[in-house]
């Protein structure tokens, strides 16, 4: 089975500040990788796929970036609506996997 | 865009059974592959299970491989995941959500609210 590890687990961030998000696949997965958001007491939302395609709702702030088995999420300029949780997740090889993921809060 | 409407959770005994389902309504539902993901309290994202959009292929994580089945009804818009030997550990809030893909190896873009299951004596 493929793993996901994402770092760091948590970032305390201010706003206006730049973030970047780790993650890591045990073994190559191409570009199938996605990542998603999770505010508390929501479901999450997809944020991007094939590890760097956005969805149409996503601000131009995020970005995201790699191949094969290292990628990053980077949100530029944070807002108040960014702090929330974000997972990686391998769409390649049942069964799918999660990253842990990174939990970003205020400073 | 699909709407995801969880129901069939509830408090059942370690060893019990529990059917969830999954209304879909706003798409095209027999296009595209479905799985379950579950969150237990105050942790991550678990991927459950997922079926093809035609219902032929299914998958499971191994911790529930087994005790799990997937299904779905492409007539009544809807999925299920029928849950047997339940553990305490199967304690979590079931998310479903639609594939991307006909196949279910792809991004979830859509989520339901969930349905929680709580697995105690």
């Amino acid at each position: 089975d493929i793993q996901m590890t994402q770092s760091p687990s948590s970032v305390s961030a201010s706003v206006g500040d730049r973030v970047t998000i780790t993650c890591r696949a045990s073994q190559d997965i191409s570009r199938w990788l996605a990542w998603y958001q999770q505010k508390p007491g929501e479901a999450p939302k997809l944020l991007i796929y094939s590890a760097s395609s956005m969805i149409s709702w996503v601000p131009s702030r995020f970005s995201g970036s790699g191949s094969g088995t290292f990628f990053t999420l980077t949100i530029n300029n944070l807002q108040p609506e960014d702090f929330a949780t974000y997972y990686c997740q391998q769409a390649t090889s049942f069964p799918l996997a999660f990253g842990g993921g990174t939990k970003v809060e205020i400073k | 865009e699909m709407q995801l409407l969880e129901s069939g959770g509830g408090l059942v005994r370690p060893g019990g059974s529990l059917r969830l389902s999954c209304a879909a309504f706003g798409a095209t539902f027999s296009n595209y592959a479905m799985t379950w993901v579950r969150q237990a309290p105050g942790k991550g994202l678990e991927w459950v299970s997922g079926i093809s959009a035609g219902g032929g292929s299914t998958n499971y994580a191994g911790s529930v491989k087994g005790r799990f089945t997937i299904s779905r009804d492409n007539s009544k818009n809807t999925l299920y995941l029928q849950m047997t030997s339940l553990r305490a550990e199967d304690t979590a809030l079931y998310y479903c959500a639609k594939g991307g893909l006909p196949t279910a190896d792809s991004a979830l873009d859509a989520w339901g609210q969930g349905t929680t299951v709580t697995v105690s004596s």
